[in-house]
């Protein structure tokens, strides 16, 4: 499968705190991207690291990426319980020349107030 | 709201039954990407449209089709329904044909097959 896995499938901790999730996909990728998904609903597009990039930041988010190791880290920094929801890496392919996103299996955070 | 539209939000109906699901893309949008999600298999790449033409194919199963028209939006159409096939459908777009941005995803149909 195409599909990057997500580590860990889930995560609690207390607001305030910092949330990690890690993605490690397959394929060579010309770029890596991050969404989120509240329960039921659509996904958010977050943010999106080129292959040739190896950190990149918006606002409380810092996205790490290591082509080497085939690896993505999202961090998301003094955590909100709006920041609930499922959070999806997701990777084209170059090899296969894919013109579509292949999504993994996605990280469920819980921020407890 | 994202700019995607999608259409219905709930879609109930019975085995064998052939439905259609539409989509209008972001202002601007030439590419639409139909997904299917499921509890036991995430998230699954179906079909991809390009400015009215087919561009990439990935799980989509037989009974299953789609098109994109000249206004650009687009229909998914599920035939022969199983119950297997409740799940969540998203549509998404993206401006351009290859894949340097994010999408812009809808917010979603739940198909109910009883």
């Amino acid at each position: 499968s195409q599909q990057g896995e997500e580590d860990p499938q889930a995560l609690s901790i207390q607001e305030g705190e910092n949330a990690t999730m890690n993605c490690s996909y397959k394929t060579s990728i010309n770029n890596l991207q991050w969404y989120r998904q509240n329960s039921g609903r659509g996904l958010v597009h977050l943010i999106l690291i080129r292959s040739n990039e190896r950190e990149k930041h918006s606002g409380r988010l810092r996205v790490t990426l290591d082509t080497s190791k085939k690896s993505s880290s999202l961090l998301i920094t003094a955590s909100r319980a709006a920041d609930t929801a499922s959070y999806f890496c997701a990777t084209d392919d170059t090899l296969s020349g894919a013109n579509n996103l292949f999504f993994g299996t996605g990280t469920r955070l819980t921020v407890i107030p | 709201d994202s700019g995607v539209t999608q259409t219905p939000k709930h879609l109930i109906t019975a085995t064998g039954q052939r439905v259609t699901l539409r989509c209008s893309p972001r202002s601007g949008d030439l590419s639409v990407y139909w997904y299917q999600q499921s509890l036991d298999q995430g998230l699954q790449f179906l079909i991809q449209y390009y400015n009215g033409e087919e561009r990439a194919k990935g799980n989509i199963l037989e009974r299953f089709s789609a098109q994109q028209f000249p206004d650009l939006h687009s229909e998914l159409n599920l035939s022969s329904l199983e119950l297997g096939d409740s799940a969540l459908y998203f549509c998404a777009s993206s401006g351009g044909v290859y894949i340097d941005y994010g999408y812009t995803f809808g917010s979603g149909t739940r198909l109910t097959v009883v």
